[in-house]
């Protein structure tokens, strides 16, 4: 059981550029969240997602897509890399909306310039 | 829309007891109060949550007054190995709003 795995663990972009970042969960939860997170800050829900085909923006949705075809995987799409992207961005799971216990992947460092 | 706030930083020794409060004004009367660690280079680690009262688990307790506007998380003899931004979370069921505290840095001293 490998719990929430993220690809890649580090990237470099050029203002610009686009990437995804990938999100898988081995443990069938049906909720899914992408935050990021800015040096010596907290954390900043970006997207989320209740289920298969369900998704929702959250607090900084802007410059970001996510797509949930599977219950596994929430992949998180930048189209035009900023500068103000550069974060470290972590994906989460959990099993149900009322508990607040989420499983986080160990995150995936962007650097934009 | 709920808002949390913790303190920046904490300093504390080894095997004493450390209490971090988070303020949450406007919680709804649904939320669950979760408290998150966190050390570097890794993402976060569920560590207790509760909803009312007193909530205890094998590394820490959980203190919450009847007003629900805050709450302690209590670390019993901490170690070195407790060194970490602690969080606190709290949402809306229904609507899905997480707010995050901005974090406790807790630095344990030998």
């Amino acid at each position: 059981n490998a719990g929430v795995t993220q690809t890649p663990k580090f990237r470099i972009l050029k203002i610009g550029q686009s990437m995804t970042l990938q999100c898988t969960q081995d443990m069938n939860h049906n909720y899914m969240y992408w935050y990021r997170q800015d040096p010596g800050m907290g954390l900043k829900l970006i997207y989320y997602s209740v289920g298969a085909g369900i998704t929702d923006k959250g607090e900084v949705p802007n410059g970001y897509n996510v797509s949930r075809s599977t219950t596994e995987d929430f992949p998180l799409r930048l189209e035009l890399a900023a500068p103000s992207q550069t974060s470290v961005y972590f994906c989460a799971s959990s099993w149900e909306q009322g508990s607040h216990e989420q499983y986080f992947g160990p995150g995936t460092r962007l650097t934009v310039t | 829309l709920a808002k949390t706030t913790q303190p920046i930083s904490m300093d504390s020794y080894e095997g004493q007891e450390v209490n971090i409060t988070c303020s949450h004004n406007n919680i709804a009367t649904n939320d669950y109060i979760t408290w998150y660690q966190q050390f570097p280079s890794q993402g976060p680690r569920f560590i207790i949550q509760g909803y009312k009262t007193k909530v205890t688990n094998e590394v820490a307790s959980l203190f919450i007054p009847a007003d629900r506007k805050s709450s302690t998380l209590s670390l019993p003899r901490v170690s070195l190995s407790d060194t970490a931004v602690y969080y606190c979370l709290v949402g809306e069921g229904i609507n899905y709003q997480l707010i995050w505290g901005a974090g406790t840095k807790l630095i344990i001293k030998p």
